[in-house]
């Protein structure tokens, strides 16, 4: 089952903020995100490991709220070069590396 | 380092033709995916190898086959392609199974089934 990602679009302009959320219906071992350009591939931005850990890139953070079963993407001062799609990835209780991906929120950057 | 690497890049068949999706990676990793992205669908997990020798379904594995080669290639074969099959297939590699690794994609092929 797809975790839920909201909201499925948004239209920022440079300098604004951004929360992408991601919400799943099962226990998760960890959550990945990525961000994917018109005709590229997905590229990492982000994991958030059960119990704390996160690794990933300097102008984006998030939180993992295991309990929930939730996480969330925080971009702050939101430059042209972060529009695309974002993509949340979550990884079951036992940690066996599959991937379920949500389906994505679409971000564009207006100057 | 190329990181992942697939062939071909774009690729039109007729409805009952076969064909091979080739991948390789060239990073040492244990383990390797092959993902469908369709419109609004998001990602979504065909099959994939946690290590050399293995391999597991994922979520929409009806039609297609794999096979891991060696720890580097990794292919997806359609037996028999359908119009239901067009889609833009991504191959990955992550390091370390269950350690949370992130996933490096391949820059995708493109594939339209008439």
């Amino acid at each position: 089952q797809q975790p839920v990602q909201s909201p499925q679009a948004v239209i920022l302009r440079e300098g604004e903020d951004a929360v992408i959320n991601c919400s799943s219906s099962k226990a998760l071992y960890s959550v990945h995100w990525y961000r994917q350009k018109h005709g590229e591939a997905p590229v990492f931005l982000m994991i958030l490991l059960k119990g704390g850990e996160q690794k990933g890139h300097e102008k984006i953070s998030a939180s993992f709220n295991e309990k929930k079963q939730q996480s969330s993407l925080y971009l702050t001062a939101s430059q042209l070069s972060y529009s695309g799609t974002y993509f949340c990835g979550t990884e079951n209780q036992f940690g066996n590396e599959k991937l379920t991906f949500g389906t994505g929120t679409r971000l564009t950057i207006i100057p | 380092n190329a990181g992942v690497t697939q062939t071909p890049k774009f690729q039109v068949l007729k409805t009952g033709q076969s064909m091979t999706l080739q991948c390789a990676q060239d990073m040492n990793h244990n383990s390797m995916y092959w993902y469908r992205q369709d419109p609004g669908m998001g990602l979504r997990l065909i099959y994939y190898s946690a290590s050399e020798g293995t391999t597991d379904k994922g979520e929409v594995p009806n039609g297609y086959n794999v096979s891991r080669l060696n720890k580097r290639e990794f292919s997806l074969r359609l037996e028999s392609a359908a119009p239901s099959q067009t889609s833009v297939y991504f191959c990955a590699s992550s390091g370390s199974p269950g350690q949370g690794a992130e996933q490096f994609f391949g820059p995708g092929t493109r594939l339209t089934v008439l």
